[in-house]
């Protein structure tokens, strides 16, 4: 079946550093491929997406890019903020059907000051 | 405001003590689903609907049941809950389709002493 995984955590970064969080995936023919975020006490939500091989999702800084390849849609960010501390999943839709979401472990990155 | 609310938000509870958790959606949405989060393991598919009066088995069933009388409203029910149930539960809806969001509740965060 399907399956997503995620690079091991947790994760301490200093403000402005670089991030880089990895996310490999197994799945049977083209899935979709998201990133979810979580703050501190709150649900998931959407960070960005990826729906075919070669496209770059992106959003208030973050980029990942749909790598059929290697299998890969991994989670970066050229200088993270204290406010981005937070958990990360990675996740994808597969067919058939396509509405399920299979997530991968997550994530937790710490930002210091 | 598009919302996914959830209630309770907390709950402690015993053994055996018969629980609902509440979820309702304002986007008409027709997929629909509960998660359960736990350290290390990610989130995990419990339950999902395609629509009114379809509901189907995910990765981790056992111990739980729902229903959808109404397409806002999805209750998870656990008839004898257990301490193994104990866990950070999140109910999240989406319109069907492989590239479309989901969004999801703020959470209920159950402990079954």
């Amino acid at each position: 079946g399907d399956s997503v995984t995620q690079m091991e955590g947790p994760v301490t970064l200093s403000e402005e550093a670089f991030l880089t969080i990895n996310c490999t995936y197994t799945a049977t023919g083209y899935p979709s491929l998201f990133w979810y975020v979580q703050y501190p006490g709150e649900g998931l939500q959407l960070l960005l997406k990826a729906t075919k091989a070669d496209d770059k999702g992106s959003n208030k800084g973050f980029e990942a890019t749909y790598r059929k390849e290697t299998t890969s849609f991994h989670l970066e960010k050229g200088s993270v903020q204290v406010s981005d501390s937070a958990v990360y999943f990675c996740a994808l839709k597969g067919p058939p059907g396509g509405s399920r979401l299979t997530f991968g472990e997550g994530t937790q990155l710490t930002v210091n000051p | 405001e598009a919302q996914v609310t959830q209630n309770p938000r907390y709950l402690i509870t015993v053994t055996g003590k018969k629980l609902t958790v509440t979820c309702s959606q304002n986007m008409n949405h027709e997929y629909m689903s509960w998660y359960r989060q736990d350290p290390g393991l990610g989130l995990r598919q419990i339950y999902y609907s395609m629509n009114v009066e379809v509901t189907d088995k995910g990765d981790v069933p056992e111990g739980y049941k729902v229903s959808r009388k109404e397409k806002r409203n999805f209750p998870l029910i656990l008839e004898s809950p257990s301490p193994n149930q104990t866990s950070l539960y999140f109910c999240a809806s989406s319109l069907t389709g492989p590239n479309t969001e989901a969004f999801f509740g703020q959470g209920t965060r159950l402990t079954v002493v």
